[in-house]
């Protein structure tokens, strides 16, 4: 079955830095790669999503890039606030969320 | 994101003891998930329903049950049997024109 892994697991930036968390995935069907937001206690919030058809999404300062050849894709968070400070999910799924598979997280601490 | 609603918050479980989380949507969602979130891992999918009085495992449901008798409702019952069972449980839900997965709120279950 699909793997994702992701890194880092814990990031740590200033207040106006980007920040960048890595995931990657094991099985080559997979077309459907969201990202989700979680503050401490709460609920994982979808906040971006990407579909293999596409190499790249932008919603404001966050941004996903999806590399089909070398089965990798990304989290970009531009000018970063202190309301960014979260754990990021990724995860990837092949047909649909039965399948879906999440990555164990990254902890981003942003300073102000 | 606000359509699903999980109770209690907060469980404490003794030794041998059955317990029972409520899980309720009023999205109009077919399908539902129960998912098990440990510190430094993942979001682990314990069981899925994709219709009414039909659901299936996920990767971890040893000591773990379901019903889906009506399509609002996906209780979980944490049983005796599963041995650690101490984690923050997330139910969710997705429609079948989008892949999107909306969860609710989170229940704590610590076994005393």
């Amino acid at each position: 079955g699909e793997n994702v892994e992701q890194h880092p697991s814990t990031l740590s930036v200033q207040e106006g830095d980007s920040a960048v968390i890595k995931c990657t995935y094991s099985d080559s069907a997979s077309n459907y790669f969201p990202w989700y937001k979680q503050e401490l206690g709460k609920r994982p919030q979808l906040i971006i999503d990407i579909r293999s058809n596409v190499g790249e999404k932008k919603d404001q300062r966050i941004a996903v890039t999806l590399n089909k050849t070398a089965k990798h894709f990304s989290l970009h968070i531009t000018e970063t606030q202190p309301e960014d400070s979260a754990v990021y999910f990724c995860a990837a799924s092949i047909r649909n969320n039965n399948d879906m598979r999440f990555g164990a997280g990254t902890r981003l601490t942003v300073k102000p | 994101d606000g359509g699903i609603t999980q109770s209690p918050k907060y469980l404490f479980r003794k030794e041998g003891q059955n317990v029972t989380l409520s899980c309720e949507q009023n999205l109009n969602h077919d399908a539902m998930y129960w998912y098990r979130q440990d510190p430094g891992q993942g979001l682990r999918l314990i069981y899925y329903s994709q219709i009414v009085n039909d659901f299936q495992k996920g990767d971890i449901a040893e000591g773990y049950s379901v019903s889906r008798e009506k399509k609002e409702s996906f209780p979980l019952t944490v049983t005796s049997a599963q041995k650690n069972p101490t984690a923050f449980y997330l139910c969710a839900s997705s429609s079948e024109r989008r892949n999107t997965i909306y969860f609710g709120e989170g229940s704590w279950l610590t076994v005393v």
